[in-house]
C-alpha cells in the first residue's frame, strides 16, 4: 500500500479565505502531482513537480500555487478561495520503475467546499 | 490534443456476472494503466500494461493492451459487491518519461447482490 497522505480530508470554508492543502509521501518518490476532480468525473492535472524546487502547471488552468521544498512534501495553496474552487483535490506521486514514471500512487484526496 | 474515451459510461450488473469495459485513444500509447476509485477515496492502480498485445491479470481482473496501441480492455470475472466503483483508464501525456498521465472519463460499475 502506498504511503501518501493528504490533510484535511474535508474542508468547508468561506469565500476569500486562504487555504493550504497538505500532501506528504514517505516513499522518497521524486515526482509528485496535483489533480482536480469533480464528483464522478475524470481527473485533470493542475500541477506537477519533477523534484525539489521544480514545479510546473498542468493542463487545467488553476488559480492555485504549489511548492516543493522537500522531496516528501507538496502543498497546494489557494490565496483567495471562491465557490468555483469547490472540488476534490487529489495528490499523487511516482518513481522510476525501470520502465516508466507512469505508475502513480494517489492519496485519499481533500474534498473542498467554498461557500 | 490527446483524448481517452471509455465505454460504457456506467454499468449496473448482477453479482456473479462478468464485466467488460474498454478505453480508446486518439493517439498511440506505449503504456496503459487501469485504476479503480471507490467513493471518497483516491484512485488505486489495478494493472499496468507496457507492450502491445500484452494480457495481464490481477486476481479476477484481466487487462489487455490492444495491438493497435490505441485501445485497452479491462475484464472483471464473477463480479462481487466490492467491485463497485469507478474504473479509469490512463495513459502517458506526451513523453512517457515525464510521468504525467491523462485519464478517461471513467466507467461507473454498480453490482446488485
Amino acid at each position: 500500500e502506498a504511503d501518501i497522505y493528504q490533510t484535511p480530508r474535508y474542508l468547508v470554508i468561506g469565500t476569500g479565505k486562504k487555504i493550504t492543502l497538505e500532501c506528504s509521501q514517505t516513499m522518497g518518490h521524486d515526482k509528485m502531482y496535483w489533480y482536480q476532480q469533480d464528483p464522478g468525473m475524470e481527473l485533470h492535472l493542475i500541477h506537477y513537480s519533477y523534484g525539489v524546487n521544480s514545479t510546473e502547471k498542468g493542463d487545467l488552468s488553476s488559480e492555485s500555487t504549489v511548492s516543493r521544498i522537500r522531496t516528501e512534501h507538496f502543498p497546494l495553496t489557494l490565496e483567495s478561495a471562491r465557490p468555483s474552487h469547490t472540488s476534490q483535490y487529489l495528490c499523487a506521486s511516482s518513481v522510476w520503475t525501470g520502465l516508466t514514471y507512469n505508475e502513480q500512487f494517489f492519496g485519499p484526496g481533500t474534498r473542498l467546499t467554498v461557500l | 490534443g490527446q483524448q481517452l474515451n471509455q465505454s460504457p459510461q456506467s454499468m449496473f450488473i448482477q453479482e456473479g456476472e462478468d464485466v467488460s469495459m474498454n478505453c480508446t485513444s486518439s493517439s498511440i500509447f506505449n503504456t496503459w494503466l487501469w485504476y479503480k476509485q471507490e467513493p471518497g477515496e483516491g484512485p488505486v492502480l489495478l494493472i499496468a500494461l507496457y507492450k502491445a498485445g500484452e494480457l495481464t491479470s490481477n486476481g479476477r481482473l484481466t487487462a489487455q493492451f490492444g495491438i493497435t496501441r490505441k485501445d485497452s480492455f479491462l475484464n472483471i470475472s464473477a463480479s462481487i459487491p466490492s467491485d463497485v466503483g469507478i474504473y479509469f483508464c490512463a495513459g502517458p501525456h506526451g513523453s512517457s518519461n515525464t510521468g504525467k498521465l491523462i485519464f478517461g472519463q471513467g466507467t461507473t460499475l454498480q453490482v446488485k447482490p
